[in-house]
């Protein structure tokens, strides 16, 4: 079955970087995208961006430019995303999402990052 | 930048009821719209794609439409485990970007 792994919980202090791991397995890595949605605690959902895993091709949402990069490591069906200049207010659930061309179709269970000095 | 409103931000309802979620995009957009369900401390699951369709294993009582700019997610009739908060997305044809709606949360009257 599909499943995506991610990796545990982090606690960083401001100013730190953070890089979450999301595992893929149980389908073809490199037919589908991803995306990662991050969700503030109470809020909403908040998509970060967008990566190729054929390509490696990136796209990030405007807020987050300059602060985030995804990577896709495709011999282990691995992508990461690094989130730089931490701040309190990045304090949030990160999901990764499998990209259906459209829509999101698997999520991974998610990782608490969690920015407080 | 597209902007999804959705409307109500509440809805109280009893099960058995009928349940209509409204998603109003700020311009014009492509069928590249969903609907996720997210219940408390869980990661939300796809509903809808591509306006109208069910995803694998949701029931035939989900359905959504479009009508213009507007969207709408449409639950027939009310099951216990269909309260939950409703979220409508959409995404840009290239390079993707996605946009969500801010959330509708159903709740037991």
């Amino acid at each position: 079955q599909i499943q995506l792994v991610q990796s545990g919980v982090e606690v960083k202090k401001p100013g730190a970087s953070v890089k979450v791991s999301c595992k893929a397995s149980g389908y073809t890595f490199k037919f589908y995208g991803f995306s990662w949605v991050r969700q503030a605690p109470g809020q909403g959902l908040e998509w970060m961006g967008w990566i190729s895993t054929s390509s490696a091709d990136t796209n990030f949402a405007q807020s987050l430019q300059g602060r985030v990069t995804m990577t896709a490591d495709t011999a282990t069906s691995t992508v990461y995303m690094e989130l730089r200049r931490l701040k309190s207010d990045d304090t949030a659930v990160y999901y990764c999402v499998r990209d259906r061309e459209g829509s999101s179709d698997y999520w991974g269970q998610g990782t608490l990052v969690t920015v407080s000095s | 930048e597209i902007v999804l409103t959705q409307s109500p931000a509440t809805l109280s309802l009893s099960p058995g009821e009928r349940a209509t979620v409204s998603c109003r995009a700020s311009q014009s957009v492509n069928n590249y719209l969903a609907w996720y369900q997210q219940k408390p401390g869980q990661a939300p699951r796809l509903v809808i794609y591509d306006v109208s369709n069910r995803a694998a294993g949701i029931p035939a009582r989900f359905s959504g439409s479009k009508s213009g700019t507007d969207f709408t997610l449409t639950i027939s009739s009310l099951e216990p485990e269909d309260f939950a908060i409703y979220y409508c997305q959409q995404r840009s044809n290239w390079p993707p970007a996605y946009t969500f709606g801010q959330g509708t949360k159903l709740e037991i009257k």
